[in-house]
């Protein structure tokens, strides 16, 4: 069975241009997270999305930030416009249901360098 | 709120000794779960144990094995015989009734690296 597909794997980009994150959870799966990962502030969950719904965005930093989940098989996480300090690895991860009984489940992580 | 805290950054032990991470927790919430996660070299986070904390009864499964006490606010993880394949960042995580449980709080991770 596929994982957690992301894409791309790693991105450049130059700061003030938007980037554009994909992710495709595991099929069945209606739980879907974001995650970004950097050396001063460790794991942090950005967004996530029950059924497609965003239910919790306090992770958001700021408005350059935005994810959407048309679909229960897509979801993007978008930076417009990007700055150096978004530089980072972000995770996409789904789970099978809502709740703690459910584990989650990680994509590869996309690899972010903004210059 | 809630926080997790490992103190090792990082561990370094020769293959076949024994080796445990600390994981230590802070919430107010009396419904939680704690995690362990693994992230090996190539990057993706690995799913390990979960544990509620209405069961204090330690786990082992093969290698592996997991020590929560609730007294200490501590749920460790310690590794028997370590391989060269344990080699990775290892992180503790917590979940509450009062974010849904949905919401995983990492520690900022072990790195142990086993050398032959």
């Amino acid at each position: 069975d596929a994982g957690v597909i992301q894409s791309p794997r790693h991105e450049v980009t130059e700061m003030g241009q938007e980037v554009t994150l994909r992710c495709k959870p595991i099929s069945g799966h209606n739980s879907l997270f974001w995650y970004r990962q950097t050396m001063m502030r460790g794991l942090e969950l950005l967004i996530y999305f029950n059924n497609n719904v965003p239910i919790d965005d306090s992770g958001m930093p700021e408005d350059r930030f935005s994810a959407k989940m048309p679909n229960a098989s897509f979801s993007t996480l978008k930076i417009q416009p990007s700055e150096p300090r978004d530089s980072a690895v972000y995770f996409c991860a789904s789970s099978l249901g809502s709740g703690p009984v459910y584990e989650q489940y990680f994509g590869p992580g996309t690899r972010l360098t903004v210059t | 709120a809630q926080k997790v805290t490992q103190a090792q950054t990082e561990i370094s032990v020769v293959e076949k000794e024994d080796v445990t991470l600390d994981c230590v927790y802070e919430t107010r919430d009396t419904t939680y779960y704690l995690f362990w996660y693994k992230q090996p070299p190539s990057g993706e986070l690995v799913f390990l144990i979960r544990r509620n904390s209405f069961d204090e009864q330690n786990e082992i499964s093969g290698r592996y094995s997991w020590n929560f006490q609730k007294s200490t606010s501590s749920f460790n993880f310690t590794i028997t015989a370590s391989q060269v394949v344990d080699s990775a960042v290892y992180f503790c995580a917590l979940s509450g009734r009062n974010t849904g449980f949905q919401k995983l709080v990492f520690g900022t991770g072990t790195r142990l690296l086993v050398s032959p």
